[in-house]
């Protein structure tokens, strides 16, 4: 079945980085897109970005631009976001999620959730 | 950014009623609208894509409806697996955004 598997919590200080992984399976990797969407506690969802993996494309939220690098490693069917200069409001579940390479898209389905903790 | 407005934020309601959750975009979004369900804890869950389009596995007493900027969400007869906090999602455009999710309660 289609499946992603994202790695464990991190507890970060403020103004390091920390990188999430994403593993896919089940499906051709370089077929669809994978979309990165952030859930502070409490709060509803934001998407921060996505990469075609097919050839590498990416696009990110505004805000993000320049402080958030989403890659992929297509022989490890593998997506990356790095998230630089960690705030405590980064603080959040950090989900991936796939989504068709067309405008027609929709999320589906969901890693299980990465808790990135910044505390001093 | 196309804003995203749900309504209700909450909704009590009882196993066997018929619920009705609607989502609002800032500009006409054509029928590029997702539904998800989230229980606590967990990861969202595709309920319905592109307005009315049935997730496979989704059961059918889940609905979608609308076009340009007036959506809704119909569960015909709620079912105790149900309740869970529900996100309206707009794809017309980059960057995708979610509404504030409407949690529903027993």
């Amino acid at each position: 079945q289609v499946q992603l598997v994202q790695s464990g919590a991190e507890v970060k200080k403020p103004g390091a980085s920390v990188k999430v992984s994403c593993k896919a399976s089940g499906y051709t990797f370089t077929n669809y897109a994978l979309h990165w969407v952030r859930q502070a506690p409490g709060q509803s969802l934001e998407w921060m970005g996505w990469i075609n993996a097919d050839n590498g494309n990416t696009r990110y939220l505004e805000k993000f631009q320049g402080r958030v690098i989403i890659s992929r490693d297509t022989s490890a069917s593998t997506a990356y976001m790095e998230v630089r200069s960690l705030r405590y409001e980064d603080t959040a579940v950090y989900y991936c999620t796939r989504g068709p390479i067309a405008a027609e898209t929709w999320f589906d389905p969901w890693g299980q959730g990465t808790l990135v903790s910044v505390s001093s | 950014d196309i804003q995203m407005t749900q309504s209700p934020s909450s909704l009590s309601a009882s196993v066997g009623d018929r619920v009705v959750i609607t989502c609002r975009a800032s500009q006409s979004i054509t029928t590029y609208l997702n539904w998800y369900q989230q229980k606590p804890g967990k990861a969202p869950k595709v309920l319905i894509h592109i307005t009315s389009s049935l997730q496979s596995g989704v059961p059918s007493r889940f609905s979608g409806s609308g076009s340009g900027t007036d959506f809704t969400l119909t569960i015909s007869s709620l079912q105790p697996e149900d309740f869970a906090t529900y996100y309206c999602q707009q794809s017309y455009g980059v960057p995708y955004t979610f509404g504030q999710g409407t949690k529903l309660e027993i």
